[in-house]
């Protein structure tokens, strides 16, 4: 069955510290793969997505993924983290000829700390 | 421009009952797609429409349906409310199946 896996589900760091959320999905051929932020009280945004080309992609607020094929993984990083990246994030597939059905992981909340 | 809007955002109804959940997409979009997130689950695919026709389906019971109009306006129903059924229900919507998808905030139901 497809899934989506997240490595960790609750991150604590301190500010200034670099991030890196784990995420990877089962084979299934071509996918579209995204990140998305649920800050508290707030909907989902979406961080960065990957459809092809460069496998480095960077998103808003100076968060980048970088997509491996060979492992099926496209993890989130951000070199220096701020309190108010606070929030939830989840990784998503599309696989191909899915339409627009994303596969969620569980979601990692990350608190960082003052 | 308009983000996505879902209403109501709050909903509370009582086992038995039904319930219908309205999601207004961005202007253009014609692909709504729909899920459920609990705490439990996390975030699930219900079901997408596109052009008014359901094109993809999760592995939700025949009570979940759905429908799409011309306005791309989507509505999902749920009947014979279980409590199980207690959830954030999101709707996203997309200028295509495999773009990038935009999300509205959500109608919280609990269902007593």
């Amino acid at each position: 069955a497809q899934s989506v896996s997240q490595h960790n589900h609750h991150v604590i760091l301190s500010e200034a510290a670099s991030l890196e959320l784990g995420c990877n999905y089962s084979y299934g051929g071509t996918v579209n793969l995204f990140w998305y932020v649920q800050y508290p009280g707030q909907h989902l945004q979406l961080l960065l997505k990957y459809f092809s080309g460069d496998p480095l992609v960077k998103g808003i607020k100076g968060f980048e993924a970088e997509f491996i094929k060979s492992k099926f993984s496209f993890n989130l990083r951000k070199p220096s983290v701020q309190w108010s990246d606070t929030a939830e994030y989840f990784c998503a597939v599309n696989y191909y000829n899915q339409g627009g059905k994303l596969i969620f992981g569980q979601g990692t909340e990350l608190s960082v700390k003052p | 421009k308009a983000g996505v809007t879902q209403t109501p955002r709050y909903l509370i109804k009582t086992r038995g009952q039904q319930v219908t959940l309205s999601c207004s997409p961005i202007s253009g979009h014609r692909s709504v797609s729909w899920y459920q997130q609990t705490p439990g689950q996390g975030l699930q695919f219900l079901f997408e429409y596109f052009s008014e026709t359901q094109r993809n389906k999760g592995n939700f019971p025949g009570r979940f349906s759905g429908r799409q109009f011309s306005n791309s306006r989507s509505e999902m129903n749920v009947s014979t409310l279980e409590l199980g059924d207690s959830a954030l229900y999101l709707c996203a919507t997309s200028t295509d199946s495999s773009n990038e998808q935009f999300f509205g905030p959500g109608t919280r139901l609990t269902v007593l």
